[in-house]
């Protein structure tokens, strides 16, 4: 099984709908989540992070499944803006800082 | 806001050439790291480093060396340049205040042509 796995997608969606991305990790023993968002040739940027009761931001809701080992991240009332890579991204083992990313879903949405 | 700068944005080389790769972060962080991404193949990591003149190999450390004299600079360098190593080069810092394995903040990257 991959550390981080994920569908890459594309996934093509138009502008209002919603969609949701999921992502399984290997390390029962990771204790960090997160979704970064990636656009075109720039650098990742923190989406957000990903808390075991789950939480939301705006229009984006993350998902945590321990038992699974599974993430999941769900974007309502998708905008043109919201078009680009997201990965998901778990710690590498249970008490390090380095991170272990997804090689990414994108997300392309239209008009 | 933190900010993470690389010295260059692109970069042109020729095979054989010493590269330096200069990654300096404005927040006092512990943890830096280098990464590079190409299609297909995701972020990996290179190398990675949780203090001053501390280093630890990450996934992909074969023809890579790194240098940390100061807390807020980071270096990458490729010992000879091969064509193998063209590619988008990342850095990232983090604290290890607050939760386990923090937040990475990126840096714009470098895009590396070795010719």
């Amino acid at each position: 099984r991959k550390e981080v796995e994920q569908d890459p997608g594309p996934f093509n969606v138009p502008e209002g709908a919603t969609v949701a991305f999921n992502c399984t990790y290997s390390n029962s023993a990771s204790q960090s989540f997160f979704w970064y968002r990636q656009d075109c040739r720039k650098e990742p940027k923190l989406l957000m992070s990903v808390y075991s009761s789950g939480n939301e931001d705006g229009r984006f809701t993350a998902q945590l499944n321990r038992a699974s080992q599974y993430i999941s991240l769900l974007i309502r009332d998708s905008k043109l803006s919201d078009s680009a890579t997201y990965l998901c991204v778990v710690n590498r083992q249970q008490a390090g800082t380095a991170l272990i990313f997804g090689k990414g879903t994108t997300l392309s949405v239209s008009s | 806001d933190v900010k993470v700068t690389q010295s260059s944005r692109y970069l042109v080389k020729r095979t054989g050439e010493k590269v330096f790769l200069e990654c300096v972060q404005d927040m006092d962080h512990e943890n830096m790291f280098w990464y590079r991404q190409d299609p297909g193949l995701g972020l990996r990591l290179i190398y990675f480093s949780y203090d001053v003149k501390m280093k630890e190999k990450g996934d992909i450390p074969e023809g890579y060396s790194v240098s940390r004299e100061k807390k807020e600079r980071f270096s990458l360098i490729l010992e000879s340049a091969s064509t193998n190593q063209t590619s988008m080069y990342l850095c990232a810092s983090s604290s290890i205040k607050g939760q386990l394995g923090g937040t990475q903040y990126f840096g714009p990257g470098t895009r590396l042509l070795v010719l």
